[in-house]
């Protein structure tokens, strides 16, 4: 079993501060996705990364694929209140057409 | 331009009866995947399909449980006699081939 261990498990900080949520597994994955999760609704897709070293930016959110791809991580710069959510990554052996492993979760949440 | 249609959106069950849970994917994606999030749980896969085909049950429990998606209509998540530890949010995604999956808002059933 592909196991993706995501970290921290929660996380509260004010609003403007850094934080960086941690993704990582001892398989290799072809891609891994990001996804947030409001209280109710499905996931919904942030990024796909594929190649090892890969960064992708998303306004203040910034995604890296590990060189190995076997981990990733999530950073965001001046979180905002908007920003509270439950963050999963998913890892796909094959990319696309393939059953996600899907991440513990890291529920964060922006203080005002 | 909808996006990946469930319903019904709640649904509860006594004991013993069967549930049947709807997916209908975004326009020009013929590729359905079901997962399953317990309480206070990640998203576990249950099955993959394709039109017609099933290509990947291994999520799925031995008995109770089926799935299908036919050539006309949606896919269907069919749950026999159902227990109280059926109840969960029962998601379902869609793709293209080799392309990322987007997730419906779910199925949240209860079992009474």
């Amino acid at each position: 079993t592909q196991l993706l261990e995501q970290s921290p498990q929660f996380l509260s900080i004010q609003e403007g501060e850094n934080l960086t949520v941690y993704c990582n597994s001892s398989s290799v994955f072809s891609s891994l996705q990001w996804y947030r999760q409001e209280p109710g609704e499905g996931p919904v897709l942030l990024v796909t990364v594929v190649t090892g070293g890969e960064v992708k930016k998303l306004k203040r959110l910034t995604f890296q694929f590990g060189d190995a791809r076997k981990d990733s991580s999530l950073h965001i710069t001046a979180a905002q209140p908007g920003d509270t959510g439950l963050y999963l990554c998913a890892g796909a052996r094959n990319f696309g057409n393939e059953k996600l492993t899907f991440g513990t979760g890291t529920r964060l949440t922006i203080i005002p | 331009n909808a996006g990946v249609m469930q319903n019904p959106r709640h649904l509860v069950r006594r004991r013993g009866q069967e549930a049947r849970l709807r997916c209908s994917p975004m326009k020009g994606h013929s590729h359905v995947y079901w997962y399953r999030q317990l309480p206070e749980e990640g998203l576990k896969f249950m099955v993959y399909l394709q039109k017609e085909n099933i290509i990947d049950e291994s999520g799925m429990p031995k008995e109770r449980f089926s799935a299908e998606f036919p050539k006309e209509g949606p896919s269907i998540l069919r749950i026999q006699q159902v227990v109280r530890g059926d109840s969960a949010a029962y998601f379902c995604a869609s793709s293209t081939a080799d392309n990322e999956q987007f997730f419906g808002p779910g199925t949240r059933l209860t079992v009474l």
